[in-house]
């Protein structure tokens, strides 16, 4: 969805390093999500925004931060990262919709760490 | 949420109807019926949702039975770029703690020219 936007699309690091992935929304929503997709499984949840002075974990947090610039910036930072963080990460928004929190999601960006 | 139950991989032949199904015998009076689908390696996308009645807009029709055990999304027209992963999820709007969403094995549609 071009509303939510995600970057660096790929990215090629070493161990070690500080990384940082950045998302952003056009759509005026409220909630901001931060999910984890290793091959062939579903995804995790890292990190979750139900507004800008709201942060929580989820499932996986260990090893991540985040920041919330904005409503509609939402930033995950690895800050020292390891191998077995290689992962497709997508960035997801819901908002205020009529009875429903749809989520919409990022294209991606597909982190290595060699 | 409740559980869903998809079958793992379906055919569809190009320009025909793709009607994948999915039980939630489970469900509550509240829980809505959500499809996603994953495009190889893309993020997830929202397709349609529902409660009860059935649903129709620009990407699929759903259509959920009258017990709302079960439902069927439909896309009238597959084209090869319907080649994805669907996903059938039952959950409260806005509910938990979380909000996440919950992705299952999903159906692996494979539409063939």
């Amino acid at each position: 969805d071009a509303d939510v936007t995600q970057t660096p699309r790929n990215r090629i690091t070493k161990t070690g390093k500080r990384i940082m992935l950045e998302c952003s929304q056009t759509k005026g929503h409220d909630r901001m999500y931060w999910y984890r997709q290793d091959p062939g499984l579903g995804l995790q949840l890292i990190y979750y925004s139900f507004d800008v002075k709201d942060i929580n974990k989820g499932e996986i947090s260990d090893g991540y931060s985040v920041s919330r610039q904005a409503q509609a910036k939402f930033s995950l930072s690895l800050e020292s990262a390891i191998p077995n963080q290689t992962a497709l990460y997508f960035c997801a928004t819901s908002g205020r919709d009529r009875d429903t929190d749809t989520q919409y999601f990022g294209p991606g960006t597909r982190l290595t760490v060699l | 949420d409740a559980k869903t139950t998809q079958p793992p991989s379906m055919d569809c032949a190009e320009g025909r109807a793709a009607n994948l199904p999915c039980n939630h015998s489970t469900i509550s009076g509240n829980e809505y019926v959500y499809w996603y689908r994953q495009i190889h390696s893309q993020g997830p996308q929202y397709i349609i949702h529902g409660l009860k009645n059935n649903e129709t807009n620009e990407m699929a029709s759903l259509i959920i039975t009258e017990d709302r055990k079960s439902s069927t999304l439909i896309l009238p027209h597959a084209t090869l770029r319907d080649t994805a992963v669907y996903y059938c999820i039952v959950r409260v709007p806005r509910s938990g703690n979380t909000g996440k969403l919950i992705f299952g094995q999903g159906t692996t549609l494979q539409v063939k020219p």
